[in-house]
């Protein structure tokens, strides 16, 4: 089982421009929640997908958007880009919406400049 | 809405030595409380849960925590600390219970360090 997998590892966007962040859930899971981490801090939660569905949304913008497949790996996205998005993004799985067990991937590390 | 204290920013420890991280969450309602370590460069992973039953929860690496109603905490401890459990601890609440679809609330982390 490969885990929670995330895509790409690492990237940097230019203020104002779009980025979509991919993540593939654990094998079983149907639930996928994003999360911000800033540099020192704890995550911060975004949102959460269960049947391709936004179902739980964190104090975020509505610059950041998500989707979720019928395979349910998961898709971020944020449009115009701040230099404060700059930001651990993790994305975590689980087999029930209420997280009593959330599996984290990796990681995807954005960079604005 | 929840939030999670984690008072100590950073803790040095020496090697073999016992360790308490400590955490306090606010909340009106009954809640789920969890454990997450992260390596560098690395996401979390879950070290142990509270959702019902005994208040003491044990991981299967010597780590214990206990949950503490009247004083809102779930301090995690550890007898005896050894140089691979540097990394970052982050305390977590989850709520309320029974309720529907929910993300989980973090603190802004403890980094142990050991010392040899």
């Amino acid at each position: 089982d490969a885990g929670v997998t995330q895509s790409p590892t690492h990237l940097i966007k230019t203020r104002g421009q779009q980025v979509t962040l991919r993540c593939s859930p654990k094998s079983g899971h149907d639930t996928v929640s994003w999360y911000q981490q800033a540099l020192g801090q704890g995550p911060q939660f975004i949102f959460q997908y269960y049947e391709e569905e936004e179902r739980q949304r964190g104090n975020f913008p509505d610059r950041f958007s998500g989707h979720q497949f019928p395979n349910y790996s998961s898709e971020l996205n944020v449009n115009a880009l701040l230099l404060g998005d700059s930001a651990l993004y993790l994305c975590a799985s689980s087999w029930d919406s209420m997280n009593t067990e959330a599996f984290f991937g990796q990681g995807t590390r954005l960079t604005v400049v | 809405a929840q939030s999670v204290t984690q008072l100590d920013s950073q803790v040095p420890v020496f090697e073999e030595a016992p360790v308490e991280l400590r955490c306090n969450y606010s909340s009106s309602v009954s809640v789920y409380l969890f454990w997450y370590v992260q390596y560098p460069n690395q996401g979390l992973q879950l070290l142990l849960k509270y959702l019902s039953g005994s208040t003491l929860v044990e991981s299967i690496n010597g780590f214990e925590a206990e949950f503490n109603k009247s004083q809102t905490s779930f301090h995690l401890r550890k007898p005896s600390v050894h140089i691979s459990d540097t990394a970052e601890y982050f305390c977590a609440v989850l709520g309320p219970t029974g309720g529907g679809a929910d993300g989980l609330t973090f603190g802004k982390g403890t980094h142990l360090i050991i010392q040899p």
